[in-house]
């Protein structure tokens, strides 16, 4: 693979199940990051995760988390979801804090 | 608070020119991005201002003016392909980015 890559690519999710949404990234970037982009507004941050090891809450992390225990992946985990958390996903990637990101492609979910 | 405001939607001739505004509100200032989006896609990285004066590349260009929280990408010589969302993002005293809405920039023939 060249770049970065999520998973599932879409999915249909009944309310108050856990779902995870994969990220990797095989440039060897240090900064990662998930987003939610809805109908409207702007990409909001949920978490990031400046280096492996180590993670951060972004503007709207409730009902998310995430784990970075290598450099390449940085799932997402919906613990219990909820309809407000239909949404595009996507992840995104950067050498470091000071660059550019990078995006995948994203993941459609939907819950119902 | 902090704010991002872009035009929601623009519309432009095919082998034309057209500005896209970008103002901005935050708590700290470390640059700024544009990216483009086409519908159903990723963003895709444009450009990058830190200092104040125009960026240029190719089609494109990019003005910034720290004093007064603005900005704006220039597309010249516009191509059906250039119809996309294209988004304005700043990143904040936290490094952290900011994001406008994104203007939908619809290309006629």
């Amino acid at each position: 693979i060249a770049g970065i890559t999520q998973a599932p690519t879409s999915q249909i999710l009944a309310a108050g199940r856990r779902m995870t949404l994969r990220c990797t990234q095989d440039m060897r970037h240090n900064a990662m990051y998930w987003y939610r982009q809805d109908l409207g507004l702007g990409l909001r941050l949920i978490h990031y995760s400046n280096t492996a090891g180590t993670t951060g809450k972004g503007e709207v992390p409730d009902g998310y988390s995430v784990s970075r225990a290598n450099t390449d992946d940085f799932p997402l985990t919906l613990a219990s979801a909820v309809p407000s958390q239909t949404s595009v996903y996507f992840c995104a990637s950067s050498p470091g804090t000071a660059n550019e990101q990078f995006f995948g492609p994203g993941t459609r979910l939907t819950v119902l | 608070g902090q704010n991002i405001d872009q035009p929601t939607e623009m519309t432009a001739t095919e082998g034309a020119i057209v500005q896209i505004n970008c103002t901005y509100q935050t708590s700290g200032f470390n640059g700024l991005f544009w990216y483009q989006q086409h519908a159903g896609e990723a963003p895709t990285f444009l450009s990058y201002n830190v200092l104040d004066g125009l960026e240029e590349k190719g089609r494109f260009s990019s003005f910034l003016s720290r004093s007064k929280g603005y900005s704006y990408l220039l597309l010249k010589e516009l191509q059906m392909k250039d119809s996309a969302s294209y988004l304005c993002a700043v990143r904040d005293s936290n490094y952290q980015l900011i994001w406008g809405a994104g203007t939908k920039l619809i290309i006629k023939p």
